[in-house]
């Protein structure tokens, strides 16, 4: 059965502490696995697509890199206002939504 | 572009009673998905469409029903409310089937 595993459930960080969070993920013939920003009250903003094993996406201080059977999002010298709860989600023959990480970043 | 628009942002409902929850965007979008999202699960798909006319069921349809008569519109329609639907309910489009979702802002729903 398709499965998404999101760990941390939860990562509090300082501010500048440099981190990772993982996805585990077991689907049939990937195509393609997706990272999302989610803030309270609103919905899911999408950040990247990876779509083959040793793919890499940046933006800012997000960095998301994809093996055969897991992706990572890493955070560099986060700030405050990187709090937030990621989403990943993979996607076989159906999208599968992990629960998130829930990042609390302090200053 | 005002992207992917749901309303109500809030409702409150009696077990047993009907509602629309409406959902638009202006993207031109073909793929069109509504997720439910309660604490500590992922996403759950309850319908989806790829394109006008065009509806099936996902992971969780007991209890709604959609139609998509237009590109733009997709709403989400509860049949007789019940406590287990209380949740926060996302309408998504895409414009092909392996990107990213733009998801809207999302509709709190409370049944009682």
């Amino acid at each position: 059965e398709d499965q998404v595993t999101q760990s941390p459930e939860a990562l509090r960080l300082q501010e500048g502490e440099s981190s990772s969070l993982n996805c585990s993920y077991t689907v049939s013939g990937l195509r393609g696995l997706f990272w999302y920003r989610q803030d309270p009250g609103k919905g899911p903003e999408f950040l990247f697509t990876l779509y083959s094993a040793g793919e890499e996406k940046e933006k800012e201080r997000l960095k998301a890199t994809l093996t055969k059977k897991e992706s990572f999002l890493h955070i560099t010298a986060p700030k405050p206002e990187d709090s937030a709860t990621y989403l990943c989600a993979a996607r076989g023959f159906k999208t599968i939504f992990g629960a998130g990480t829930r990042l609390f970043v302090k200053a | 572009n005002a992207g992917v628009t749901q309303t109500p942002k809030f409702q409150v409902l009696k077990t047993g009673q009907s509602m629309t929850l409406q959902c638009a965007q202006d993207m031109n979008h073909e793929y069109m998905s509504w997720y439910r999202q309660d604490p500590g699960m992922g996403l759950r798909l309850i319908h989806y469409s790829v394109g006008a006319g065009i509806t099936d069921q996902g992971e969780v349809p007991n209890g709604y029903n959609v139609s998509r008569s237009t590109t733009e519109d997709f709403p989400l329609r509860l049949l007789s409310a019940a406590p287990s639907q209380t949740s926060v309910y996302f309408c998504a489009s895409r414009v092909q089937e392996n990107y990213g979702y733009t998801f809207g802002s999302g509709t709190r729903l409370t049944v009682v």
